[in-house]
């Protein structure tokens, strides 16, 4: 069985600049989480579907980052413009239901200097 | 007040000795509990998950629960330097929101 899929791997960017990631979750799993990793600390969850419908988006700064997961299966997070704090492991994850497991991918690194 | 509480350490143990890692949480509406193993500069992968009070046993590994004093623990029996990572506790609040620990970091010194 496949695993979660990312791309890209790292990105580089400077601040003011837009940049998006791309996830493919396990299939099957309609529950996708995007996480934000800050360097020793864990991950902060940014926002949840559940098929194609936003399940909690309560700590997703808002005003400058968005995801959408149109056909309930890959999706893409955006941060538009990046500010140096943004520099972070972007996670994506996804699990059968709400509740479940979750099987991460290897993430994206993302520098904005 | 953060949702899930963990020591950061770092924690060091002789090979073969138990590591015990700790976990505390503030929402009484948890529901699943989870530990998961991260090593440097890799992904988060599961090593056990637990839904109710009391042990649970995996191998070398233990979870223990107890929701009355919203707590969670892990235990490694036998340690290895193999099991030197960064294990991070995780909890699902009424089944959506997953709060996760700032991580303990574990090292096994042959």
């Amino acid at each position: 069985e496949a695993g979660v899929a990312q791309s890209p791997r790292y990105k580089i960017i400077e601040k003011r600049q837009s940049v998006a990631f791309w996830c493919n979750p396990i299939s099957g799993h309609a529950t996708l989480y995007w996480y934000q990793q800050i360097l020793g600390q864990g991950p902060k969850l940014l926002i949840q579907f559940q098929n194609n419908g936003v399940v909690d988006d309560s700590q997703l700064p808002k005003d400058r980052f968005s995801a959408e997961r149109l056909k309930g299966v890959d999706s893409t997070l955006k941060i538009q413009p990046a500010k140096l704090e943004d520099s972070a492991v972007y996670l994506c994850a996804s699990s059968l239901g709400g509740a479940g497991t979750q099987y991460f991918g290897p993430g994206t690194r993302l520098l904005v200097l | 007040q953060k949702e899930v509480e963990q020591n950061s350490g770092p924690l060091s143990v002789p090979e073969g000795a138990i590591a015990s890692l700790n976990c505390t949480y503030s929402d009484r509406g948890s529901q699943s509990f989870f530990w998961y193993r991260q090593y440097s500069g890799k992904s988060p992968e599961l090593i056990m998950s637990i839904y109710s009070n009391g042990d649970k046993e995996d191998g070398r590994f233990t979870a223990q629960l107890n929701k009355a004093s919203q707590y969670v623990s892990l235990l490694i029996r036998d340690s290895q330097p193999s099991d030197s990572a960064t294990y991070l506790c995780a909890v699902n609040v009424n089944g959506n929101q997953f709060y996760f620990g700032t991580g303990t970091s574990l090292t096994v010194i042959p």
